[in-house]
């Protein structure tokens, strides 16, 4: 079975402020992780997966099979960044994907 | 642009009646999904198509069924709702890409059943 856990269900910052969301996943085979965001008032859309190695709007995870975990990082946070974040996974080569319970992120003036 | 559309994003039913929510992707994507919205749950996998006629169970398909009768289209049917099916359903859909493909997401059904 796969599992997703998103320890955070709320996390308010500083603008400016570094920000972190932690994710743990638990799963047997090789997985693929993602992380997806919603603004308010529009759709969930992907952010980034681990497969990309890439930074997206100052957004940076690193897979860590070690700790099981796909953290995400922003060295410095902008309130455009107030969102909920789903980390989700799947198998590689396997159809499901499965999501995380969220967190949601409020970056104060 | 991928287009996911919801064909309705608000229902308003009552306890016993059967529910359909469709719908309709224009990219050619052969996988779809059914999630499930709940605050502080996060989104829950109800069922999913990795290709037309082919369905398999989420993790919480109980109360529902689907139908995949077109590559376009995945419709979710609630065959008797209840209360505790009121909630924001998400329609998405995306190239399977061995598992790493970008869903796609509709703009949500939001269902209350009385």
């Amino acid at each position: 079975a796969q599992r997703v856990t998103q320890p955070e269900k709320l996390l308010s910052v500083f603008k400016g402020a570094p920000v972190e969301l932690k994710c743990n996943y638990s799963y047997s085979g090789s997985p693929e992780l993602f992380w997806y965001v919603q603004y308010s008032r529009q759709r969930l859309q992907l952010l980034l997966r681990h497969i990309s190695r890439e930074s997206i709007k100052g957004f940076t995870a690193d897979l860590n099979k070690g700790e099981t975990s796909f953290h995400l990082k922003k060295p410095f946070a902008q309130e455009e960044d107030s969102a909920m974040y789903y980390c989700a996974l799947s198998g590689r080569g396997d159809y499901k994907l499965s999501f995380g319970a969220g967190t949601t992120v409020t970056v104060r003036a | 642009d991928v287009k996911v559309t919801q064909s309705s994003r608000y229902l308003v039913k009552r306890t016993g009646e059967k529910v359909f929510l469709e719908c309709v992707q224009d990219m050619d994507h052969e996988n779809m999904f059914w999630y499930r919205q709940d605050p502080g749950l996060g989104l829950r996998l109800i069922y999913f198509s990795y290709d037309v006629k082919m369905k398999e169970k989420g993790d919480i398909p109980e109360g529902y069924s689907v139908s995949r009768e077109k590559k376009e289209r995945f419709s979710l049917i609630l065959e008797s709702a209840s209360t505790n099916q009121t909630s924001m359903y998400l329609c998405a859909s995306r190239r399977p890409q061995g598992g790493t493909g970008e869903l796609f997401f509709g703009e949500g059904s939001r269902l209350t059943v009385l």
